[in-house]
């Protein structure tokens, strides 16, 4: 079955301090995962894809197979870090398949 | 820029209403999407569609359906609403190929309450 976990639902963390959002998937086949961001009162918006291997705001993932992890990092949070954020799986139709979410929270 | 618009960003309905929720998109993009969005639930399809007049069951598609008339236009209708389709409504889309092939850019939603 084809799936997305994310274990948290609330990451806080203090301005400065490394933030790592965990992503587990579940595809029999080659995935493509990203990462969506939604900042409040914001539309949802794509963050990065593995695809690409960008780093977008300071944030960096890296696909793990041998794990199927795609954990999103970042080694000194900011303010403006604070948000939503959801992992996605495309599957084989061009939809995409999204985690339940971990809300960021960072503390000045 | 790719532009995602939902007509509706607020609505108050009663209990056995019908509800449209447009979606509009300026990229002609091939495929479109509704997405349901529930806190600790995550994003869930609804309906996706990958041409004009084409339509597909997401994950949740019971309650709901869709229309597709326009390339640029996605409906998400509830034939007969009720309280448990309470939620914020995504709508989005995406392109079969080229720069952004892949990419899915979302509308800013529309928040439904049913009363």
């Amino acid at each position: 079955a084809q799936r997305v976990t994310q274990p948290e639902k609330l990451l806080s963390v203090f301005k400065g301090a490394p933030v790592e959002l965990k992503c587990n998937y579940s595809y029999s086949g080659s995935p493509e995962l990203f990462w969506y961001v939604q900042y409040s009162r914001q539309r949802l918006q794509l963050l990065l894809r593995h695809i690409s291997r960008e780093s977008i705001k300071g944030f960096t993932a890296d696909l793990n197979k041998g794990e199927t992890s795609f954990h999103l990092k970042k080694p000194f949070a900011q303010e403006e870090d604070s948000a939503m954020y959801y992992c996605a799986l495309k599957d084989n139709t061009d939809k995409l398949i999204f985690g339940t979410g971990t809300r960021l929270q960072v503390f000045p | 820029d790719v532009k995602v618009t939902q007509s509706s960003r607020y609505l108050v309905k009663r209990t056995g209403e019908k509800v449209f929720l447009e979606c509009v998109q300026d990229m002609d993009h091939e495929n479109m999407f509704w997405y349901r969005q529930d806190p600790g639930l995550g994003l869930r399809l609804i309906y996706f569609s990958y041409d004009v007049k084409m339509k597909e069951k997401g994950d949740i598609p019971e309650g709901y359906s869709v229309s597709r008339e326009k390339k640029e236009r996605f409906s998400l209708i509830l034939e007969s609403a009720s309280t448990n389709q309470t939620s914020m409504y995504l709508c989005a889309s995406s392109s079969l190929g080229g720069p952004s092939g892949n990419t899915i850019y979302f509308g800013e939603g529309s928040w439904l309450t049913v009363v």
